[in-house]
């Protein structure tokens, strides 16, 4: 799996846009962008992913540039729900058995502020 | 809400007791997976499933076993526990057999062995 980086942290006002960046280098053509968040004490929450057009669904959108190589998951109007650790992982779908399993980095932690 | 319940939530053991937790998933999905995620070390797989009475290992399985003998559940247990197990376990489930990297996963059950 190609290796993401992303910020350690970042604050967003409540009501605003979070826009959360992945650099994403070395990704390969057949390897999607995965984004998953943890609230506090909660269980990964899947929220997106994509290929290489951007990517829209009830929570966020999320924008791949052109080039692949960074991406960037937005939250349109941030609750203070919306304050947990979000990942940014890159996968080839369909591993193959053995390989399912969810490797998440650091992640950057989005506190989102009244 | 992926329908996804695990139980129990909560558990404190003893050293060299048997453990049994039980995930229990309403939507009939072939791929379920338990997880242990501990601080500086993330999320790390223990064991999956593939379907009834087919499930493999993953990353730290030492010390575990798994049996799904219905669809619906995917139980995990610690033959005899050790305190290195204390630890929080999270069962997930993938809703698509050609994208298993999209999972849902439960509330988790914190579990402490003294």
């Amino acid at each position: 799996d190609a290796k993401t980086t992303q910020p350690t942290s970042m604050d967003c006002a409540e009501g605003r846009a979070a826009n959360l960046p992945c650099n994403h280098s070395t990704i390969s053509g057949n390897e999607y962008v995965y984004w998953y968040r943890q609230i506090h004490s909660q269980g990964p929450q899947y929220i997106i992913h994509g290929l290489k057009n951007n990517e829209t669904n009830e929570m966020a959108s999320l924008i791949i540039t052109e080039d692949r190589k960074s991406s960037t998951l937005i939250l349109p109007h941030a609750t203070l729900r919306d304050t947990a650790v979000y990942y940014c992982i890159v996968r080839v779908v369909g591993s193959g058995a053995g390989s399912y399993q969810l490797t998440f980095g650091k992640g950057t932690k989005l506190s989102v502020i009244p | 809400d992926a329908g996804i319940t695990q139980s129990p939530r909560h558990k404190v053991t003893e050293t060299g007791t048997p453990v049994t937790l039980r995930c229990h998933q309403t939507e009939n999905h072939r791929y379920m997976y338990w997880y242990r995620q501990d601080p500086g070390h993330g999320l790390r797989l223990i064991h999956y499933s593939y379907g009834v009475k087919d499930t493999d290992k993953g990353e730290v399985s030492d010390g575990y076993s798994v049996s799904r003998s219905k669809t619906e559940d995917f139980l995990l247990t610690l033959e005899s526990a050790t305190s290195s197990q204390t630890s929080v376990y999270f069962c997930a489930i993938s809703r698509s057999i050609v994208d298993p990297n999209t999972q849902y996963f439960g509330p988790g059950t914190r579990l402490t062995v003294l």
